[in-house]
């Protein structure tokens, strides 16, 4: 089983600000098989970007996402409120499918 | 539009038999496999198995195998997720969840609260 540790935990910032989350992978992962997920306050998760640096539909430019064997970085270039949230990270190389524990990104 | 409509709201007595359902709807339903996720308060997603609808193959998380069944109507485009015997610590919001071709989990259900309880 693939195991993903993302950081850090949480994470203050404020609107206007750049965000940089991590996470690693404790094996290589192949970059056509990362995601990164975005889950608002009560509702479901949904997709930002797959195969490591694709955006999903709609989701604004903003959200980029960089990264290679054990190491991938969503960057949210400048927050918006509505970027204050809890994202994950998920390999989908290898069954089970595996997701990181999550960061809180909260407003400073 | 890609659609996802999970059943309502459970809440069982532990041993109780649990089946929760998702429906799909704004594409072909039989061709792209449909996962299960679930989600402790608070806490993070867990990938618990899925299913191939076309064919019925399912592949199961190691953590979840024997513990649930992943089953599929294609006749009506739902799948569903089934515990025998439920336990407290099955209370959880559980997802359906689209896998692209890729296998990236592109559209959600918006999620079925399971509570079990004595």
């Amino acid at each position: 089983e693939i195991l993903l540790t993302q950081s850090p935990g949480a994470l203050s910032l404020s609107p206007g600000e750049r965000a940089t989350l991590s996470c690693r992978a404790s094996q290589s992962v192949s970059s056509a098989y990362f995601a990164w997920y975005q889950q608002r306050p009560g509702q479901a998760p949904r997709l930002l970007i797959y195969s490591t640096s694709n955006r999903a539909t709609d989701i604004p430019d903003r959200f980029s996402g960089s990264g290679s064997g054990t190491d991938f970085t969503l960057t949210i270039s400048r927050l918006e409120p509505e970027d204050f949230a809890v994202y994950y990270c998920q390999q989908y190389v290898s069954s089970p499918y595996t997701f990181g524990q999550g960061t809180n990104l909260e407003i400073k | 539009e890609v659609h996802l409509l999970q059943s309502g709201i459970e809440m069982k007595k532990p041993g109780e038999s649990l089946k929760i359902s998702c429906k799909g709807s704004g594409y072909r339903f039989s061709n792209y496999w449909i996962a299960w996720v679930r989600q402790k308060s608070g806490k993070g997603l867990e990938w618990m198995g899925m299913i191939y609808p076309g064919d019925s193959e399912t592949r199961y998380s190691p953590s979840f195998q024997g513990l649930v069944t992943v089953s599929a109507d294609k006749s009506i485009s739902t799948v569903s997720l089934q515990w025998n015997s439920p336990k407290a610590s099955d209370t959880a919001m559980y997802y359906c969840v689209r896998l692209a071709g890729d296998a990236f989990f592109d559209y959600w259900g918006q999620g079925t609260l399971v509570t079990v309880s004595s």
